[in-house]
């Protein structure tokens, strides 16, 4: 149990171009969705905090313009790169937690490895 | 001062020993703790989570938990060349309204 599905895994944009990225939790509901952004060889840098039916709470320093987040329904939570820049060539990584469950542990996608060219 | 700290590494060991890996948290009111494993490219996978003072035991892997020193560590016994990774220690608090905040990860390397 506690599958956490992203799509796509990997994509390649051309530089001002859009790219949506989704996250579903296949097998439980999900009330928060966190959006992380990993470059190499550092660790994940929490981006926003997603909550079904509401907006994003997001991280200092992230442009919400930018990244846009929306969260539907209590399985999907999707997030676009809009205006894509090669420095936004990155690894995101999306995790839900388990709706009503604050201290159980994050269950992560694949990850989705962006490249702007 | 980071809110969760890490060393880098890289940290080698032989195959068969035991691996060390230590983290420092800032959030005094810090709850729950994990370690994740990632190999290259991929995501993050769950190893252990642990709440309370004392050690918890699963498998080859025991987190150490002292909230007095605000330390957490992870022992990995039995090395094996798969255990090589990076890996990241999260914190989460209610302070921060449950955002998992993660360490940059010690990479290790076990050489057969």
């Amino acid at each position: 149990g506690a599958v956490v599905s992203q799509h796509p895994s990997w994509v390649i944009c051309k530089s001002g171009t859009s790219v949506k990225i989704e996250c579903r939790s296949l097998d439980f509901q999900a009330t928060t969705m966190f959006w992380y952004r990993q470059f190499p060889k550092q660790s994940l840098m929490l981006m926003a905090t997603s909550n079904e039916g509401s907006k994003a709470t997001y991280e200092q320093g992230v442009e919400k313009d930018k990244f846009l987040i929306n969260h539907a329904s209590l399985t999907l939570s999707t997030l676009t790169v809009t205006s894509a820049h090669p420095e936004d060539s990155s690894f995101y990584i999306c995790s839900a937690r388990h709706r009503g469950q604050f201290n159980s542990p994050l269950h992560f996608g694949n990850g989705t490895r962006l490249t702007v060219t | 001062q980071k809110e969760v700290e890490q060393n880098s590494g890289p940290l080698s060991v032989p195959e068969g020993a035991i691996a060390s890996l230590n983290c420092t948290y800032s959030d005094r009111v810090s709850q729950s703790f994990f370690w994740y494993r990632q190999y290259s490219g991929k995501s993050p996978e769950l190893i252990m989570s642990i709440y309370s003072n004392g050690d918890k035991e699963d498998g080859r892997f025991t987190a150490q938990l002292n909230k007095a020193s605000q330390y957490v560590s992870l022992l990995i016994r039995d090395s094996q060349p798969s255990d090589s990774a990076t890996y990241l220690c999260a914190v989460k608090s209610y302070n921060q309204g449950g955002k998992l905040i993660f360490g940059q990860g010690t990479e290790l390397s076990v050489k057969p």
